[in-house]
């Protein structure tokens, strides 16, 4: 089966400690994303990748950091600088240089308190 | 820059009655639209998407969606709605020169028996 991995699907963390969310495809995609969704917000975008070891902020980057040391794995970290971290993540990747579409993954839930 | 605006963030139909769901965008350039669908708590799935092809664009689960460029509207249509398809659905641009992608705010359909 070809897809994008998330987990775990819900994590709770007391306030202070980072957390690292697991994205991993085995789609072949050159690119990879993190988004945040938060409720009547859509989805905005946190970091992007599109190529192994390197990588650009997106939108909302303060208090997340990220790695791409291989291409079929974008793990985002959740540092204790981030305001307000509870919310909904969800990691993406596609084929860059096509037509734009983007794969999701199931996303986790993050509960900071 | 690219924008895109989803007019109604709730809408509620009767079973097996028409569904639309509105959308204009704005773009300085000929841009890649998509719409996805997102369950609760999940990730999104691609409904369907124009890339300068053919205007009309049939996708998935009986949807379609029009582009009109003197309009500047994308909007989602069904013609008879299912209890299924009470979910979340992003109306979503292209940003030019890049991979990213540019998401609505979401509209939340309700289906009623």
């Amino acid at each position: 089966d070809g897809g994008i991995t998330q987990s775990p699907k819900y994590l709770f963390r007391k306030e202070g400690q980072n957390v690292t969310l697991s994205c991993e495809q085995n789609l072949n995609h050159d690119a990879m994303y993190w988004y945040r969704q938060d409720p009547g917000q859509g989805l905005r975008l946190i970091y992007y990748s599109q190529i192994v070891n390197d990588f650009q902020k997106g939108d909302i980057a303060e208090g997340y950091s990220v790695s791409r040391e291989k291409k079929e794995s974008f793990p985002l970290t959740v540092t204790s600088a981030q305001k307000n971290p509870t919310a909904f993540y969800l990691c993406a990747s596609s084929i860059i240089y096509r037509d734009y579409e983007q794969y999701f993954g199931p996303g986790t839930r993050l509960t900071v308190t | 820059a690219q924008s895109v605006t989803q007019l109604d963030s709730h809408v509620s139909v009767s079973e097996g009655t028409p569904v639309l769901l509105r959308c204009n965008y704005s773009s300085s350039y000929s841009p890649s639209l998509f719409w996805y669908v997102q369950h609760p708590n999940k990730g999104l799935q691609l409904l369907l998407k124009y890339t300068s092809a053919a205007t009309l664009v049939k996708g998935i689960n009986g949807f379609e969606a029009e582009f009109k460029k003197s309009e500047t509207s994308f909007h989602l249509t069904k013609p008879s709605a299912h209890m299924s398809d009470a979910a979340e659905y992003f109306c979503v641009v292209s940003e030019e020169s890049t991979d990213k992608l540019i998401f609505g705010t979401g509209t939340r359909l309700q289906v009623f028996p």
